[in-house]
């Protein structure tokens, strides 16, 4: 497809589980975001790569989440022992290029619930 | 304290009303975009404003960058149900972070 693929859609899983969501970017797009969306909030970096290297992780809330692009395409969102906190819509966007004043393209996210 | 401050945070009206919304900062920034979430997508970029002052049209939306470059202003004239959403601004930071607000939820009644 010509978008930002994520998947799963949903994912339901109980307190203590770890989950893997995955990112399919538009292809040839350098930047790769992840943001993690509450429920009524805006979107909330987590962390940034830049074809295969992650230049900022600040965003990411604990050593539970770990992110991965390793051949600069597809990434990876992994998060271990989940938590009801956890429980939000994580979204990818990519970007062409570097250049700040690129547009990002968002998928339609993966909603998160943590029972 | 968030960076960005939307208001209002919910809006309900008729359709054929006219409305505004902002963002509101206390810093100053290089540029501002707008962006619109509808329910179960991403957001969607509309518009970035560079330009102290500068005003960018996109059918009967007007964006408006404030001349300090510290807030930005929507407004949309004859909103139609259509325009219904989370309307977002959002900033670069410097390094490699986007900060978005926390959103204007618009909902336009047929």
């Amino acid at each position: 497809g010509a978008g930002v693929s994520q998947s799963p859609r949903y994912k339901v899983a109980k307190r203590g589980q770890d989950v893997a969501l995955r990112c399919d970017p538009i292809s040839g797009h350098v930047s790769l975001f992840w943001y993690q969306q509450a429920l009524g909030q805006g979107p909330e970096f987590l962390t940034y790569f830049q074809n295969e290297a992650q230049l900022d992780k600040s965003g990411l809330p604990s050593d539970r989440f770990f992110a991965e692009r390793p051949e600069g395409s597809v990434s990876t969102l992994k998060i271990q022992r989940t938590q009801q906190e956890d429980s939000a819509v994580y979204l990818c966007a990519t970007r062409r290029d570097r250049g700040s004043n690129q547009p990002q393209h968002f998928g339609d996210g993966t909603r998160l619930s943590i029972l | 304290t968030q960076l960005l401050e939307q208001s209002p945070q919910f809006l309900s009206i008729q359709e054929g009303e006219n409305l505004t919304v902002y963002c509101n900062s206390s810093s100053v920034f290089s540029s501002l975009q707008w962006y619109r979430q509808e329910p179960g997508e991403g957001p969607v970029l509309l518009v970035t404003v560079v330009t102290g002052g500068e005003v960018k049209k996109l059918k009967r939306l007007t964006f408006q960058f404030g001349d300090a470059r510290k807030d930005s202003s929507l407004h949309i004239t004859a909103a139609q149900p259509g325009d219904t959403g989370l309307y977002l601004c959002a900033v670069y930071t410097g390094g490699f972070k986007t900060i978005f607000g926390a959103g204007t939820r618009l909902f336009v009644k047929a």
